[in-house]
């Protein structure tokens, strides 16, 4: 089992469509998380940071659930410039450095 | 405006040829990463450098190496006993206490834009 899952996709959706990715970590020292985006051949970028009260910044809202170990991101209002992949990030607290990619769930919003 | 550069963006090697990729960032971050991507892939990491001077072999460390003499710059050489170097490798850098520049937290990291190294 790998220790960050994420949904293999691709998703096709309309614009103005609501999509939502999750995201599984199987290791219960995970102490912090994130969503990256990246454009295809271009670097990720960091999205948001994932905090257990949930967060939101505008269509974008992120949930994580520590009992379930799951991180979900939620994208309401899709446009086409979120035509990308979605990376979950999961750093462990082993005390040391261990920082874990899932290998992205792609979308693609269509007019 | 404070940011990470990878040089060069493209880079073309031939076997049996060691290249060396370049990694600056000027965020005062003490962390710096190199990760590789295969086409349809996660990020794995090669290596990673917590402090100047020192660093740790990641998941794929074979046939890499490192250093890390100032805090700024963290070069990656591919050497020729990689045997399959053909990737797109991205360098990333964080802070590891506090809270850093543009409000960023703890291990959140900043990727450069790149290199995309293709052996002949």
């Amino acid at each position: 089992r790998k220790e960050v899952e994420q949904d293999p996709g691709p998703f096709n959706v309309p614009e103005g469509a609501t999509v939502a990715f999750n995201c599984t970590y199987s290791n219960s020292a995970s102490q912090s998380f994130f969503w990256y985006r990246q454009d295809c051949r271009k670097e990720p970028k960091l999205l948001m940071s994932v905090y257990s009260s949930g967060n939101e910044d505008g269509r974008f809202t992120a949930q994580l659930n520590r009992a379930s170990q799951y991180i979900s991101l939620l994208i309401r209002d899709s446009k086409l410039s979120d035509s990308a992949t979605y990376l979950c990030v999961v750093n462990l607290n082993t005390g040391g450095f261990k920082t874990i990619f899932g290998a992205g769930t792609r979308l693609f919003v269509k007019a | 405006d404070g940011g990470i550069t990878q040089s060069p963006k493209y880079l073309f090697r031939k076997e049996g040829q060691n290249v060396t990729l370049s990694c600056e960032q000027n965020l005062n971050h003490d962390a710096m990463y190199w990760y590789r991507q295969d086409p349809g892939q996660g990020l794995r990491l090669i290596y990673y450098s917590q402090i100047v001077n020192d660093f740790q072999k990641g998941d794929i460390a074979e046939g890499y190496s490192v250093s890390r003499e100032k805090k700024e710059s963290f070069p990656l050489t591919v050497t020729s006993a990689q045997k399959n170097p053909t990737a797109f490798y991205l360098c990333a850098s964080s802070i590891v206490r506090g809270q850093g520049a543009r409000g960023s937290r703890i291990n959140e990291q900043f990727f450069g834009p790149g290199t995309r190294l293709t052996v002949l």
